[in-house]
């Protein structure tokens, strides 16, 4: 019930292209959903945020995808560059609580 | 600059050590968390605290201890009772208005190897 389940594990794109990460949940009680990204020997940092009441959020290349009847959510970067490459966890939390769920994480590679 | 700073960044201990991980932050934020990453894991709740004085257990605190004396300070004891200590240890505080919402500024991290 508290998992948020991320995938792929990695993913591969090309310079220019769109790099798709998807998170699932099941806890209905989420109602605020963060997405962090984390360059190599770095701490995370919040990238984009969305709550269940938009369907989509975009800020810049960064949209973040809502769909509240399948419990899903996605991170999409359009134009994808190299300095895009990292690690990019979504989470999950709500209004009610201190502790913010991590996915497990995906690790983006942009080759030129 | 504003920011949380853990320290040190690397560091080996011994089976049988206890070993501890500061974390100092000046962004004045009542909330403070420690997180444990690990390949293929996420990131972890170890603890975290809401006030000076008080704090809880996350997901998986056994093996580990804190403390909260001061607002700026939340350190980490790795005690010798953790099964597998090695890890990247991340600390992380909010404003504890906005916490709820998911906004959580973290350090750079401290990575401990098991020797």
């Amino acid at each position: 019930q508290q998992q948020v389940k991320q995938s792929p594990q990695s993913l591969i794109v090309q310079k220019g292209g769109i790099s798709i990460i998807n998170c699932a949940y099941e806890n209905t009680a989420f109602d605020y959903f963060p997405w962090y990204q984390q360059f190599p020997g770095k701490g995370p940092a919040l990238l984009i945020a969305i709550r269940p009441d938009v369907s989509e959020k975009k800020e810049g290349r960064f949209t973040i995808s809502f769909n509240k009847s399948a419990k899903q959510f996605s991170l999409h970067i359009m134009d994808s560059q190299p300095g895009d490459s990292a690690t990019y966890f979504c989470a999950a939390t709500t209004l009610y609580t201190d502790k913010l769920i991590f996915g497990t994480g995906t690790r983006l590679q942009v080759f030129p | 600059d504003g920011g949380i700073t853990q320290s040190p960044k690397y560091l080996f201990r011994k089976e049988g050590q206890n070993v501890t991980l500061s974390c100092e932050q000046n962004l004045n934020h009542d909330a403070m968390y420690w997180y444990r990453q690990d390949p293929g894991q996420g990131l972890r709740l170890i603890y975290y605290s809401q006030i000076v004085n008080d704090f809880q257990k996350g997901d998986i605190a056994e093996g580990y201890s804190v403390s909260r004396e001061k607002k700026e300070s939340f350190p980490l004891t790795v005690t010798s009772a953790q099964k597998n200590p090695t890890a990247f240890y991340l600390c992380a505080s909010g404003d504890a208005r906005k916490v709820n919402t998911g906004e959580l500024f973290f350090g750079e991290g401290s990575r401990l190897t098991v020797l």
